[in-house]
């Protein structure tokens, strides 16, 4: 097992609802970053998360925000929920870095219906 | 173009085979490279990491052309329990930051 934790393991909500995941690290990284898959798809990147700030920015709207708190846990925030937001949302911790190797959470599956 | 390529598949193999699947990449830029497996509804699995002189762990191969921009993922004598899909990741330095670019995946079947 990785270390990586994820909440909720599934949620349900309705087009305009706003959704909070969350994740708590590996013990000793400093880095967060979130992913998107949708079915048959690779994951997508969201953005990462560095000492607390956003550290780099996939194709996302606004609308994805996130945050990170001192001890390196993360939380993902969707706002205005629209049905392609249906997915697997996964966060990976790992040290900053070029080589960084990146351990993955087992996700939230989202459906919004 | 999709920055990181793969064929999707299925790759249908017997039991015990050899398989090999190759993922490129576009941007000269990426830094470092990783195989991932990915069992069904399941969160991807580190495999490996891809260094340039190539690595071997048990069964499993990796391969660097820095050149040609792939990476290659080579499996001996295939288990059942290989089934799953292999993604590969490119690391690349952008805007500041160290992103991981997937690929989709490519599924394989291992047949008893």
């Amino acid at each position: 097992e990785t270390g990586v934790t994820q909440s909720p393991t599934h949620l349900i909500k309705t087009r305009g609802q706003q959704v909070t995941l969350r994740c708590s690290s590996q013990s000793g990284h400093n880095t967060v970053s979130w992913y998107q898959q949708a079915l048959g798809q690779g994951p997508q990147f969201i953005f990462q998360y560095y000492r607390e700030e956003e550290n780099g920015r996939g194709n996302f709207p606004p609308r994805f925000s996130g945050l990170q708190f001192p001890n390196y846990s993360s939380e993902l925030n969707v706002n205005a929920l629209e049905l392609d937001d249906s997915a697997l949302y996964l966060c990976a911790s790992s040290f900053f870095g070029p080589d960084n190797e990146q351990f993955f959470g087992p996700g939230t599956r989202l459906t919004v219906l | 173009r999709k920055e990181v390529e793969q064929d999707p598949g299925p790759f249908n193999v017997p039991e015990g085979a050899t398989v090999a699947f190759n993922c490129t990449y576009s941007n000269s830029a990426s830094q470092s490279f990783f195989w991932y497996r990915q069992d069904c509804r399941k969160e991807p699995k580190l495999l490996m990491s891809v260094y340039s002189s190539g690595n071997e762990d048990g069964r499993f191969t990796a391969q660097l052309n820095r050149a040609s921009q792939y990476i290659s993922l080579l499996i001996r004598d295939s288990k059942l329990s290989d089934s799953a899909t292999y993604l590969c990741a490119v690391n690349k330095f952008t805007s500041g930051t160290y992103k991981y670019i997937f690929g989709t995946g490519t599924r394989l079947k291992v047949l008893a």
